[in-house]
């Protein structure tokens, strides 16, 4: 069966401090890739999506990038953290763009820029 | 441009009560939606997915139905519990090129024993 990574589950960071999350799915190959960004009192933001090793698509301009180093692992970074960073991020995979069998949702990195 | 909105923003029941969450979107062209639910400070779980083609989904107390023509669904909660407290969100594919999903900004309910 399929599953998804994700970690660490809380993070507590200083500002300007470099940020790395990660995601891992299990049990498919060839996923679409997606990162969103939920903040206090505010909806799901899609921040990047990937289709392939090495293909990204941003969504919004701001101080955070991805990248896609293997066919099922998803990694979200920043060189220097703001304030405005901090929110829940979730990593979400779908196969067929999610026209088939829909959206999985892994279970989010709650971080705190300090 | 795909808006989804759903009401109520807010929901408190008893124990007991049946519910229905409304999701409305405004683009008929879409692929599918999809129900989840989100405990605070937690993923979302993903309860049920309705093809375009369909017209609802069940599952246990859950029924969710589609009518796409008019861009709505619900989501109808049988004999509430208050584990079933939380925020639901609907979410709709767009039949573009994009494979986004855009989503409502969530019911959060609060079932009370």
């Amino acid at each position: 069966s399929q599953t998804i990574h994700q970690w660490p589950a809380t993070l507590v960071q200083p500002v300007g401090s470099p940020l790395s999350l990660e995601c891992t799915v299990e049990g498919t190959s060839n996923p679409n890739l997606y990162w969103y960004r939920q903040a206090a009192g505010r909806g799901l933001q899609l921040l990047f999506y990937s289709v392939g090793i090495g293909q990204i698509s941003s969504e919004v301009p701001q101080n955070l990038s991805a990248s896609r180093p293997q066919d099922r692992q998803f990694i979200l970074s920043s060189k220097k953290l703001l304030l405005s960073d901090s929110g829940f991020y979730l990593c979400a995979w779908s196969v067929f763009g999610g026209s088939k069998d829909g959206y999985t949702f892994g279970s989010g990195t709650r971080l705190t820029v300090v | 441009k795909q808006e989804v909105t759903q009401i109520p923003a807010a929901l408190s029941v008893p124990e007991g009560e049946n519910l229905v969450l409304n999701c409305s979107f405004t683009d008929s062209a879409i692929y599918n939606l999809q129900w989840f639910r989100q405990d605070p400070g937690k993923g979302l779980t993903s309860l049920l997915l309705i093809q375009s083609s369909q017209r609802e989904q069940t599952s246990g107390r859950l029924n969710a139905s589609l009518d796409k023509s008019s861009g709505r669904s619900t989501l109808y909660i049988a004999a509430s519990q208050p584990g079933d407290s939380a925020t639901y969100l609907c979410a709709v594919l767009p039949m573009d090129s994009s494979y986004k999903l855009i989503f409502g900004s969530g019911t959060r309910l609060l079932v009370r024993p």
